[in-house]
C-alpha cells in the first residue's frame, strides 16, 4: 500500500511519562511532516523536516529526521492530557517518490491517563 | 481565509444512493487532496489535483468513486452507487506548492445504511 509504517499503533502512558512514535520508510524521503489529530477532529500540521539528521523542538515535542532520511521520530517529554490524539507522519509517496503527493503513515494513537 | 471548507459535515444515506461531497480549498492553494479515514485502513489518499488537474487517482477504490475539480475554488467527490463499506470520514486538504503544510477541512462523516 501507500502508507509509511509507524510504530507503535497505540500507546497508553501515565501523565508525566514520555512518549515516542517512530516512522519508517523503505525509500529515502525528500522531507517528512508530522500532524496531530485530536479525537473527532482533523489532522493539523505540526512541523516539517528536510535535512538529514535534522532535529527540531517545539516546547515538549522533539522531532528527528534520520541520517539516511528513511525514518523519523517524534518524542514528547512529560506528557499532558492535552497531548491526547493520533500522531501521523506524512511525506511523498514511498513508491513513486513524487514530491507532489502527500501520503500519511498509519498513525500512533496516544492516550494519556491522568 | 476561513480555511478549507467541506460540506456536508454529516451525511446519512441509503445503500444505492448517490452521494456528493464538496470541498472549497484555501484561496491560492494549487494542490487539493481527498482522503478517506477508517479505523481499519487509516488515512488513505484517494486522489489529488494540481492546478485543477487530477494527477493521481490510483487510490480511488473503484469505479463507483469519481472526483472533479471544475475550478480552483471547488471540488467534488461522488460515490454512485454508495455501499455500507463506504462509510468513513472523508477529508479534503489543500496546500500551496510541494513540500508545504497541508490544511485539512473538518471532514464529512458518511454513513451508508
Amino acid at each position: 500500500g501507500q502508507q509509511v509504517m509507524q510504530i507503535p499503533q497505540y500507546q497508553h502512558v501515565q501523565e508525566g511519562e514520555d512518549f515516542t512514535t517512530y516512522c519508517n520508510s523503505s525509500t529515502t524521503l525528500s522531507n517528512i511532516q508530522w500532524y496531530k489529530q485530536r479525537p473527532g477532529g482533523h489532522p493539523v500540521f505540526l512541523i516539517q523536516l528536510v535535512k538529514s539528521g535534522e532535529v527540531k523542538k517545539q516546547k515538549r515535542l522533539t522531532f528527528q529526521f534520520g541520517e539516511a532520511k528513511k525514518n523519523s521520530s517524534l518524542h514528547i517529554t512529560a506528557t499532558q492530557t492535552t497531548d491526547v490524539g493520533t500522531y501521523f507522519c506524512a511525506g511523498p509517496s514511498p513508491s513513486s517518490g513524487s514530491a507532489r503527493q502527500l501520503t500519511f503513515g498509519s498513525g500512533t494513537q496516544l492516550t494519556v491517563l491522568p | 481565509d476561513a480555511g478549507v471548507i467541506q460540506s456536508p459535515r454529516h451525511e446519512v444515506t441509503e445503500m444505492g444512493q448517490e452521494v456528493t461531497l464538496r470541498c472549497k480549498p484555501i484561496s491560492g492553494h494549487d494542490y487539493l487532496f481527498w482522503y478517506r479515514q477508517t479505523m481499519m485502513r487509516g488515512l488513505e489518499l484517494l486522489i489529488y489535483f494540481n492546478n485543477n488537474v487530477p494527477i493521481d487517482d490510483s487510490g480511488m477504490p473503484e469505479d463507483r468513486f469519481s472526483a472533479k475539480m471544475p475550478n480552483a475554488s471547488f471540488s467534488t467527490l461522488k460515490i454512485q452507487p454508495s455501499e455500507p463499506r463506504d462509510s468513513a470520514v472523508y477529508f479534503c486538504a489543500s496546500r500551496t506548492g510541494q513540500n508545504t503544510e497541508a490544511f485539512f477541512g473538518q471532514g464529512t462523516r458518511l454513513t451508508v445504511v
